[in-house]
């Protein structure tokens, strides 16, 4: 079965420079999570779009943008970054179904360095 | 949303039944409890979600009691593939599903020994 794909899997970047993380979702999957997860910390939610709209928002710094494309696809944009930007970047991505529970299916993750 | 509480690590052998408890005191009417697994490096992964009594699929059982204000998840002859850390979530159905992201606490570090 077809999965969420994350790109880059892995990505260095320096001090104050930018990243763009991308995730893919599950096809007709048309709601996308961020998280972030730092070295032995628990996920952590940063953003949610749903037909191309933010739906909900967690803890995500104001140097970092995202966006939802017209497939669905999602971008997470990543400006003057910091060494405690390092960790792993998590994408998921859920169904929108009417009175089901939506299960987050979580994609490999992007492991980001800042040095 | 509820916060939750569940111990910290446990350990087991290969072939025993795992059960992990999850505190819940200030769940609400509208709450449900949700578990997920999480490998070394990898993404979160959907177990099992109840409401109460009894929920049973192909990998686990969750038990919730009448008050709900705590729930446990039960691994049947756990492997040394079982060996990952453990999430209880506590929401209303919208979470994780209108859009809204899952708020995870500490989990449960289980460590399957051969």
């Amino acid at each position: 079965a077809a999965g969420v794909i994350q790109s880059p899997r892995h990505l260095i970047k320096e001090k104050r420079e930018t990243a763009t993380l991308k995730c893919y979702p599950i096809p007709r999957h048309d709601t996308v999570y961020w998280y972030q997860q730092g070295p032995g910390q628990d996920p952590q939610f940063l953003i949610s779009f749903y037909e191309k709209m933010q739906s909900d928002k967690g803890s995500i710094p104001d140097r970092f943008s995202a966006q939802q494309f017209s497939d669905y696809h999602s971008e997470l944009n990543m400006s003057s970054l910091e060494l405690g930007d390092s960790a792993l970047y998590f994408c998921a991505s859920s169904p929108r179904l009417a009175g089901e529970y939506n299960e987050q299916f979580f994609g490999p993750g992007t492991r980001l360095t800042v040095l | 949303l509820a916060k939750t509480t569940q111990p910290i690590s446990m350990d087991s052998y290969e072939g025993q039944e795992v059960n992990i408890t999850c505190s819940h005191n200030n769940i609400a009417t509208n709450d449900y409890i949700t578990w997920y697994q999480q490998f070394p490096s990898q993404g979160p992964r959907f177990i099992i979600q109840g409401y109460k009594t009894k929920v049973t699929n192909e990998v686990a059982s969750l038990f919730i009691p009448a008050d709900r204000k705590s729930s446990t998840l039960s691994l049947p002859r756990v492997s040394l593939s079982d060996t990952a850390v453990y999430y209880c979530l506590v929401g209303d159905r919208t979470t994780g599903g209108g859009a809204d992201g899952l708020t995870f606490g500490k989990g449960t570090h289980l460590i399957i020994q051969p």
